[in-house]
């Protein structure tokens, strides 16, 4: 069973559309995130939510908006999309409370916006 | 800006040799972490070191922590065609709450 999965792998949509990336984890994690990779690969936080409740909120434009209707999935609402959006985003997990703790990754979503 | 930065960039090495890979960071942390990523997929955890240690093994991997001089090494011993990826650290620190902060990687080539 896969740990955190993400859906759509691919998205690819025109300039000032409004999409949304879902993530869900089974590892009964209370910790999600949001990463954004851009094409230098490097990995930005965006998110972060810890039991349904936001906990870390980058400077990510407001046209981004992470809903989480339960502590299992952590889903990404993207409205007037722009040619610069177009990067991979990775969701992850976490436990917390426990300080040495590993993130799980999802395979990721690459979105582009033509 | 990134709390993370790995170095080299990029490093190409012939099958059986090894690869070492730094990387520095600027806060306090609670742990250091290294994270592996193929191309096209997610990032899947190698080894996490704890702030009060200073060396650690798992298989071919070795990492060592200074945090005087707030840097890791990940060494891969015996290089195969199969390590060829990304590598990034990452640290979580005390200040950012349970965050893990990347960064920018090393693209690994080991050539058969």
């Amino acid at each position: 069973d896969t740990a955190v999965s993400q859906t759509p792998k691919y998205l690819v949509t025109q300039m000032g559309n409004d999409k949304s990336i879902k993530c869900e984890q089974n590892l009964g994690h209370d910790t999600m995130y949001w990463y954004k990779q851009d094409s230098k690969k490097f990995l930005k936080i965006m998110f972060s939510y810890n039991n349904k409740e936001l906990i870390i909120n980058e400077t990510v434009p407001n046209r981004f908006s992470p809903k989480s209707p339960d502590k299992a999935h952590l889903n990404l609402h993207i409205n007037s999309l722009e040619l610069g959006d177009s990067a991979v985003y990775f969701c992850a997990s976490s436990r917390p409370g426990q300080v040495n703790t590993e993130a799980f990754f999802g395979q990721g979503t690459r979105l582009t916006v033509v | 800006s990134q709390q993370g930065e790995e170095d080299p960039q990029a490093l190409s090495i012939q099958e059986g040799e090894n690869a070492t890979m730094n990387c520095s960071y600027k806060t306090s942390i609670n742990n250091l972490q290294w994270y592996r990523q193929n191309s096209g997929r997610g990032l899947v955890h190698l080894i996490l070191i704890r702030s009060n240690e200073r060396e650690k093994h798992s298989g071919r991997l070795r990492v060592t922590l200074d945090t005087s001089k707030k840097s890791s090494s990940l060494l891969i011993t015996a290089s195969r065609a199969a390590d060829t990826a990304s590598y990034f650290c990452a640290t979580d620190a005390p200040n950012y709450g349970q965050n893990f902060v990347f960064g920018p990687g090393t693209r690994l080539s080991v050539l058969p």
